[in-house]
């Protein structure tokens, strides 16, 4: 059973541009989070999406967006991105509203951003 | 306002003896509490979790128990074995009011010693 696919695995992009992220979740799953990993403020929550409608925003500026596709696939864009964007990019997936109780949320490998 | 809160950074064990992580959380809505084991430049695995309504659950040599009274939750790994090296972090979930998002304590990086 393949797990949570995160792509690209690694990512520059200078100052100004914008970024796409993309996450495969887990067969069946459908529903995928986003969550921001940097050394100073640990795992932050991003947003998350149950059957394409978005059901919860972290406390992100508005440059960070996503969206989820009928297939449960999701994307995270970032736009105008600024040295402080550069951190590691999870996506979660969890089989429905109230998460795998056994297997917790299933977390892909990350991308790995940095803005330069 | 950190929810959840892991106090130790880091933690050393001998090989073969019990590795005792804890944390501490704030906000009583919480319903659900997962613990996940990290590597660098890799997502968090995870480990176990435990419902709000119970106090322990099992999970081979991971045990973990909730204290709601302290609001505070302790993972047990016995015995403690050097592949257990890494990062652990525990996260709540306030479903009612806040969906699937999880809270995330800072994390305690545990070496296990041969």
């Amino acid at each position: 059973k393949a797990g949570v696919t995160q792509t690209p695995r690694y990512l520059i992009k200078t100052r100004g541009q914008q970024v796409t992220l993309s996450c495969s979740p887990i067969s069946g799953h459908r529903s995928v989070s986003w969550y921001q990993q940097t050394p100073g403020q640990g795992l932050q929550f991003l947003f998350e999406y149950f059957s394409e409608t978005q059901r919860n925003k972290g406390n992100f500026p508005g440059r960070f967006s996503g969206r989820q596709f009928s297939n449960s696939r999701s994307e995270m864009n970032v736009s105008t991105l600024e040295l402080g964007d550069s951190a590691l990019y999870l996506c979660a997936s969890s089989l429905d509203n109230f998460g795998q109780r056994r297997h917790g949320y299933t977390f892909g490998s990350g991308t790995r951003l940095t803005v330069v | 306002d950190q929810q959840v809160k892991q106090n130790s950074p880091s933690l050393s064990v001998q090989e073969g003896r019990i590795s005792i992580l804890n944390c501490d959380y704030t906000n009583s809505m919480f319903d659900y509490f997962l613990w996940y084991k990290k590597y660098p430049a890799e997502g968090p695995t995870f480990l176990i979790s435990i419902s709000s309504i119970k106090d322990k659950n099992e999970d081979g040599r991971f045990t973990v128990f909730l204290n709601k009274s302290a609001k505070h939750l302790s993972l047990h790994i016995v015995p403690s074995q050097p592949g257990d090296s890494a990062v652990y972090f525990c996260a709540a979930r306030d479903f009612y009011n806040q969906g699937g998002k999880l809270i995330f304590g800072q994390g305690t990086e545990l070496s296990v010693k041969p």
